[in-house]
C-alpha cells in the first residue's frame, strides 16, 4: 500500500529555477529516501535522511524531514533540463535495508528549457 | 554499491500466458525484493525473496499469481502466471546497499494483449 501523499504531483519550471516537492507519510520509519525515475525506467537513489536528521544536503539538493509531521521535502537548486524525471519518496520501516521500502505517488518534474 | 542486470526490459505477451523476468546481482545480498509500478503510478511492493526460503508476499498479492525462485544469492526471479491486461505495468527488482538506500534493475515493461 502507498505511505502517503506527495505534492505537487506535477511541477513545471523554468530551467534556473527551483523545484520543491512534499511527501508526506503515515507511519513510524527509521529513514525516508528520495528516488529519481526517467521514463519509466529503473529507479536512481538521490538521497537518505534518518529519522534522527532534520536536513541533508548534496550537491543540488536539499532535503528535510520532520517527523512531528510526518513530512518531508525535496528541493532541487539552479534546476537543469536533465532533472526532468518522475521523483519519489520513499520510507523505510526498520532500516537495513531488510524490509523493502513503502512509496509516495510521486511528483512529474518538467524543467523548461 | 550493487548492480543488478534485469530482464527482459520489455515484452508484449498474450492474455493467458506467463512471463518469467530475471534479476541477477553481483554481490551475493540476503533480500531481494519485487515491485510492481502499473501505468502512472507509484511503486508497490510484490513480495520479498530471502535465499533458502519461500517468498513473504504483500497484502493483495499470492503465490500462484506471482511465483518468485530465490535459487542463490545473487538471482531471482518473478512469474507473472495467467497474464490480463491488468498485469500491464512495469516491473522491478530491488536490493538493499550498505548505506541504507536501495539499487533497483532497470525494470520490465509488459505489455498484456
Amino acid at each position: 500500500s502507498q505511505q502517503g501523499e506527495e505534492d505537487p504531483q506535477a511541477l513545471s519550471i523554468q530551467e534556473g529555477e527551483n523545484a520543491t516537492m512534499n511527501c508526506s507519510y503515515k507511519t513510524s520509519i527509521n529513514n525516508l529516501q528520495w528516488y529519481r525515475q526517467n521514463s519509466g525506467r529503473g529507479l536512481v537513489h538521490l538521497i537518505l535522511i534518518r529519522s534522527n536528521e532534520r536536513e541533508k544536503h548534496s550537491g543540488r539538493l536539499r532535503v528535510t524531514l520532520d517527523t512531528s509531521k510526518k513530512s518531508s521535502s525535496l528541493l532541487i537548486t539552479a534546476s537543469r533540463a536533465a532533472d526532468t524525471a518522475s521523483y519519489f519518496c520513499a520510507t523505510d520501516a526498520r532500516g537495513g535495508g531488510a524490509d523493502g521500502l513503502t512509496f509516495g505517488k510521486g511528483t512529474h518534474l518538467i524543467i523548461q528549457p | 554499491s550493487a548492480v543488478i542486470s534485469q530482464k527482459p526490459s520489455r515484452d508484449i505477451c498474450q492474455r493467458g500466458t506467463s512471463l518469467t523476468i530475471q534479476c541477477q546481482v553481483d554481490s551475493q545480498v540476503t533480500m531481494m525484493f519485487w515491485y510492481r509500478q502499473q501505468p502512472g503510478q507509484s511503486l508497490t511492493l510484490i513480495a520479498t525473496a530471502n535465499q533458502g526460503s519461500e517468498a513473504t508476499y504483500e497484502s493483495g498479492f499470492v503465490i500462484d499469481k506471482f511465483p518468485i525462485s530465490r535459487p542463490n544469492l545473487t538471482f531471482s526471479t518473478l512469474t507473472v502466471s495467467n497474464m490480463s491486461p491488468e498485469d500491464s505495468s512495469i516491473y522491478l527488482c530491488s536490493v538493499g546497499v550498505g548505506s541504507g538506500g536501495y539499487t533497483f534493475g532497470s525494470g520490465t515493461r509488459l505489455t498484456v494483449v
